[in-house]
């Protein structure tokens, strides 16, 4: 079954603006992961927050994550052209197992 | 980041006949692979554990016999869709995973376009 849920699906917006999308899961995790995929490539791995950590940078993106709310959030800022792309956030579906279970995703539309 | 290849990168193939896809951990051992599979629009579906030296763990729902893995060696895992049929079509990628204290970060192949005809 599905873990994650992202929301929302689709989001389209401006370059130079910012990007939020948002993942919800349902167990008790060690880890949450987002990725990147270009449509009909593979998948990029862009930031892993573990369950202690609250919230992480990494370059234009900020990830946060909230254990209480078992809810997790990507933040790109000053979107680009090329940040157009799938993005999808993935749990260990067992407490530290390598097996990833992922969300169904946000499209995400940068338009120049 | 560590680098995992796939390959082929696309495929066409005819009702009936077997596919083999190939990935490679190409600057690291990776013991477990994992192979997924993704419909059009959809999320990942992980389909098998692939360990090397040992069977392949397969998901609830996956017939193992049509989907064929074999892990001969640290660095080579291969998914073999066998009598492919149209609704095997789909976008096939792996993964390897390496353990970074305290944390295992995947890497994930280009991944595989299937199409049978």
């Amino acid at each position: 079954s599905q873990q994650g849920e992202e929301d929302p699906q689709a989001l389209s917006i401006q370059e130079g603006e910012n990007a939020t999308m948002n993942c919800s899961y349902k167990t008790s995790i060690n880890n949450l992961q987002w990725y990147r995929q270009n449509s009909g490539r593979g998948l990029v791995h862009l930031i892993l927050i573990r369950s202690n950590e609250r919230e992480k940078h990494s370059g234009r993106l900020r990830v946060t994550l909230d254990t209480s709310k078992k809810s997790s959030s990507l933040l790109i800022t000053a979107s680009r052209a090329a940040d157009t792309a799938s993005y999808f956030c993935a749990t260990d579906r067992d407490y530290g197992s390598e097996k990833l279970v992922f969300g169904k995703g946000t499209k995400l539309t940068v338009n120049p | 980041g560590a680098v995992v290849s796939q390959h082929p990168s696309w495929v066409i193939c005819k009702s009936g006949t077997s596919v083999k896809i190939e990935c490679r951990s190409l600057d690291f051992q990776a013991t477990t692979m994992f192979w997924y599979r993704q419909f059009p629009k959809q999320s990942l579906m992980l389909m098998a554990t692939s360990n090397e030296g040992s069977k392949a763990t397969y998901e609830q729902g996956v017939e193992k016999d049509k989907f064929l893995i074999n892990h001969a060696s640290l660095t080579l895992s291969t998914l073999t869709v066998t009598s492919a049929h149209p609704e095997d079509s789909s976008f096939y990628i792996c993964s390897a995973a390496t353990p970074i204290f305290p944390d295992t970060e995947a890497f994930f192949g280009q991944g595989t376009r299937l199409t049978v005809v």
